[in-house]
């Protein structure tokens, strides 16, 4: 079983700041690794696919990268509805399970 | 608009039973892996259950093995969750949602229905 963890647990930040959120695997998922961003009483929503692909319609200024074991989502500048908390999840194998979380409050 | 609407929630007894339902709409039902999600009050996304388009494999989470099932209809256009055996620690909201690809990828989600569980 793939353990995902993420860090920071809270990022404290200001609007038009950067935000820069780690997820690291217990061992390599390759490519296979996506973000959703979650608001409380909303559905979750997929920000990031493959590591480095934007979801449909999702703002340019989120972004992926890494591979294998190490992985990040940017947010270049901080608009107030990204207040929220985001997860990453593997696809490596089964069970395809979730990070911890981070939360991205002002 | 591609929609996830779940239904069946409720406040059930441990070691009771639950149906939740998940309807579809939009998409093409019978084409798309389906999967459930669940949040416990207070915690983070914990990944359910998973069902293949057709139905030929199916994955739980070692938490709920051998007391829920997952099942699908395309027929219907819709999820369902038969829940068995309830426990305090399967209060959660439970979300649906469209895998875009094998074990993940889930994109849409529905809004979530909650189930508690509770003397």
């Amino acid at each position: 079983e793939i353990v995902l963890t993420q860090s920071p647990a809270t990022l404290s930040l200001s609007p038009g700041e950067r935000a820069t959120l780690s997820c690291r695997a217990s061992q390599s998922v390759s490519n296979s690794l996506a973000w959703y961003q979650h608001k409380p009483g909303q559905a979750p929503r997929l920000l990031i696919h493959d590591a480095t692909n934007r979801a449909t319609g999702i703002p340019a200024r989120f972004s992926g990268s890494g591979s294998g074991t190490d992985f990040t989502l940017t947010i270049s500048s901080l608009e107030p509805e990204d207040f929220a908390v985001y997860y990453c999840q593997h696809r490596s194998n089964w069970p395809p399970d979730f990070g911890g979380g981070t939360k991205v409050e002002i | 608009e591609v929609q996830l609407v779940e239904s069946g929630g409720g406040l059930v007894k441990p070691g009771g039973s639950l149906r939740l339902s998940c309807a579809a709409s939009g998409f093409n039902f019978s084409n798309y892996n389906m999967n459930w999600v669940r949040q416990a009050p207070g915690k983070g996304l914990e990944w359910v259950s998973s069902i293949s388009s057709s139905g030929s494999w199916i994955f739980y989470a070692d938490s709920v093995k051998g007391r829920f099932t997952i099942s699908r209809d395309n027929a219907k256009n819709s999820l369902y969750l038969q829940m068995n055996s309830l426990r305090d620690e399967d209060t959660a909201v439970y979300y649906c949602a469209r895998g875009l690809a094998v074990a993940g990828n889930f994109d849409p989600w529905g809004q979530g229905t909650l189930v508690t569980v509770s003397s």
